[in-house]
């Protein structure tokens, strides 16, 4: 089956640090990969979204790559802020079995969290 | 990309009781997915519900814990039925976008403590 593997957090960074969180995906077809967002009692938000190999997704300051070869999608932010500080989830869509529906698979989230 | 609200945003209950949580969407969806999340957990995919057909639960869940209805293609209740303090959680409807790469939206959640 599919499975999407984050980096343990919590991450504690410096305001303006580099950011770089680690994603791997396990999928049976060719998925689509997505970030999420969810800030301190929020539902989840869309960050960005890749569809295919070498494809870039960014929002936010935030990319990540879609790298089939390693089956991965890091989260990388140059300069983090403050406001930035929130629960981050990688995810992948993948249609389940032969003309069947997109199921999404998440991973665990990563915490981020931002000092001044 | 469809919103969506979802009610209520919070509760306390009590064991034994059931609570019922709605999402409204603002536009026609074929999918809709019910999710939880426990204290610093990852999402758990509860069921799926489809219009018009019984909704698909995934392992460990079942309908007579939480019995789903889905009566038209912008509405879907999920209920949680005899609670205890094991189902303190946070609930969580969500739509698909458009395909493959559409991406999901996420009611806001509701966090629910049962006491």
């Amino acid at each position: 089956g599919n499975s999407v593997t984050q980096m343990e957090g919590p991450v504690t960074l410096s305001e303006e640090a580099f950011l770089t969180i680690n994603c791997t995906y396990t999928a049976t077809g060719y998925p689509s990969l997505f970030w999420y967002v969810q800030y301190p009692g929020e539902g989840l938000q869309l960050l960005l979204k890749a569809t295919k190999a070498d494809d870039k997704g960014s929002n936010k300051g935030f990319e990540a790559t879609y790298r089939k070869e390693t089956t991965s999608f890091h989260l990388e932010k140059g300069s983090v802020q403050v406001s930035d500080s929130a629960v981050y989830f990688c995810a992948l869509s993948d249609r389940q079995g032969s003309g069947g529906s997109y199921i999404p698979t998440f991973g665990r989230g990563t915490s981020l969290i931002v000092h001044p | 990309s469809a919103v969506i609200s979802q009610k209520p945003s919070r509760d306390i209950c009590q064991r034994g009781t059931s609570l019922t949580i709605q999402c409204q969407v603002d536009s026609q969806v074929t999918m809709m997915f019910w999710y939880r999340q426990q204290p610093g957990q990852s999402l758990t995919l509860i069921a799926t519900a489809n219009q018009g057909s019984e909704a698909t639960y995934e392992s460990g869940f079942v309908i007579d814990k939480f019995p789903i209805s889905r009566p038209n293609l912008t509405f879907s209740t999920l209920t949680v039925s005899n609670m205890s303090p094991e189902d303190s959680s946070i609930y969580l409807c969500s739509v698909e976008g458009t395909g493959k790469s559409g991406g999901y939206t996420f009611g806001s959640g509701t966090r629910l403590t049962v006491v």
